[in-house]
């Protein structure tokens, strides 16, 4: 069965550092990825999208990676803030896909 | 304003008291969804619809039902709540499932059953 496996510790960082969060997925052939935020006891809001044909993804201070050998998505947030602080969660997906499956998201801190 | 709006916000109800949860969009999406979140867990699809009088099971959907008469309208029927079905619960709308589909999600609603 489809697969997505995110890291499941909460990750603490330093403000200023960069943050590097992990998608991994099996059993997926996604055509693209989505990476969403999400505040607690607030619905997600999306962020980026990155193809499969796409190795690298930029916006402002996020960058998004995409390595469809690994089967793996990184996340990396450039001079990190308090105000990043949230969860994380990715979305494969496929063109055929009707259903829609989330990631269990990553918890990111960051301290000032 | 472009947005997806849920009610109510906040339910507290008992066991096996049918409840609704509605769900509207005003941007015109032809895919809305419903989600539940469960504490340290991802978000699960309860049900999803293509379009009007279109829908169908996601990861989770025992327990729930949907329907969509209208674009704009995607209420979650709970026609005999169990406690297990405490959750918080998020509808959202994309313009179409298409490799585009960004999901514009709803302010949530936090549901408790006694």
């Amino acid at each position: 069965s489809q697969k997505i496996e995110q890291n499941s510790e909460a990750l603490n960082i330093q403000e200023g550092k960069t943050a590097t969060l992990t998608c991994n997925y099996t059993n997926y052939s996604p055509a693209y990825l989505q990476w969403y935020r999400q505040d607690p006891g607030r619905g997600p809001v999306f962020l980026l999208l990155i193809r499969e044909n796409e190795k690298e993804k930029r916006k402002e201070r996020l960058k998004v990676t995409f390595d469809t050998t690994l089967k793996q998505s990184l996340f990396h947030i450039t001079a990190s803030q308090p105000a990043d602080s949230a969860t994380y969660p990715c979305a494969p997906r496929d063109n055929y896909g009707q259903n829609f499956v989330f990631g269990p998201g990553t918890r990111l801190s960051v301290l000032p | 304003e472009a947005q997806v709006t849920q009610n109510p916000r906040y339910l507290i109800t008992v066991t096996g008291k049918k409840l609704t949860v509605t769900c509207s969009q005003n941007m015109n999406h032809e895919y809305m969804s419903w989600y539940r979140q469960d504490p340290g867990l991802g978000l699960r699809q309860i049900y999803y619809s293509m379009n009007v009088e279109v829908t169908d099971k996601g990861d989770v959907p025992e327990g729930y039902k949907v329907s969509r008469k209208e674009k704009r309208n995607f209420p979650l029927i709970l026609e005999s709540p169990s406690p297990n079905q405490t959750s918080l619960y998020f509808c959202a709308s994309s313009l179409s499932p298409g490799y585009t589909d960004t999901q514009y999600f709803g302010p949530g609603t936090r549901l408790t059953v006694l």
